[in-house]
């Protein structure tokens, strides 16, 4: 079975442009969250979307949004990009929404802003 | 708010020898779960275990077991006979629950492994 995918795996952009992240579930997954790393705050939450709606949001600037499509695949998107917003962007997935289940991470997407 | 604390930054270990990485946790909901995950230099965040709040066997999975002491909030992962692939970024992890059935993930700040031969 496959594992989450995420593209790109690297993007270097430059201060005030948009950037859109995508991520493919692990079959069957209807559930993607989305989490921010890096080196001063760690992992952090961004968001989290099942069936095509936002359930949970972290405490993150409206310059961050996603969705997600009917297929479960989701992206995210920052628009006027910032330096700080260097970050690996972890998508997670996970099975039927469940609130017990485990979340299965993609390999991430590198954002260098210069 | 739920909290997770490691308090190693990091920890060198020789080749085959068992090893113990700590996490202490805060929360006041009575039902919760604790996981570990493995992050190695490519970046990928891989689970390694679970643990339940209401399980009452600490949990395995091969040459991980978690030593799970709810008394003293404490669910630090133990790997046995360790190997060179386990050097890595460890990370300890308590799943928060919200409302209809979503949750998020709230992470410590890991403890980097290094096994050296």
């Amino acid at each position: 079975k496959a594992g989450v995918t995420q593209t790109p795996r690297y993007l270097i952009k430059t201060r005030g442009q948009q950037v859109t992240l995508s991520c493919s579930p692990i079959s069957g997954h209807r559930s993607v969250s989305w989490y921010q790393q890096t080196p001063g705050q760690g992992l952090q939450f961004l968001f989290e979307y099942f069936s095509e709606t936002q359930r949970n949001k972290g405490n993150f600037p409206g310059r961050f949004s996603g969705r997600q499509f009917s297929n479960s695949r989701s992206e995210m998107n920052v628009s006027t990009l910032e330096l700080g917003d260097s970050a690996l962007y972890l998508c997670a997935s996970r099975k039927q929404g469940l609130s017990t289940d485990t979340q299965y991470f993609g390999p991430g997407t590198r954002l260098t802003v210069l | 708010a739920q909290k997770i604390t490691q308090t190693q930054p990091g920890m060198f270990v020789q080749e085959k020898e068992a090893v113990t990485l700590d996490c202490t946790y805060d929360t006041s909901d009575p039902s919760y779960g604790l996981f570990w995950y493995k992050q190695p230099s490519s970046g990928e965040m891989i689970f390694l275990i679970y643990q339940g709040s209401y399980d009452q066997q600490n949990a395995t999975e091969g040459r991980y077991s978690l030593n799970f002491q709810k008394a003293r909030k404490s669910a630090n992962l133990v790997i046995s006979a360790s190997q060179l692939g386990d050097s890595a970024m460890y990370f300890c992890a308590m799943r928060e629950l919200i409302i209809q059935g979503a949750q998020k993930l709230v992470f410590g700040q890991g403890t980097r492994l290094t096994i050296n031969p």
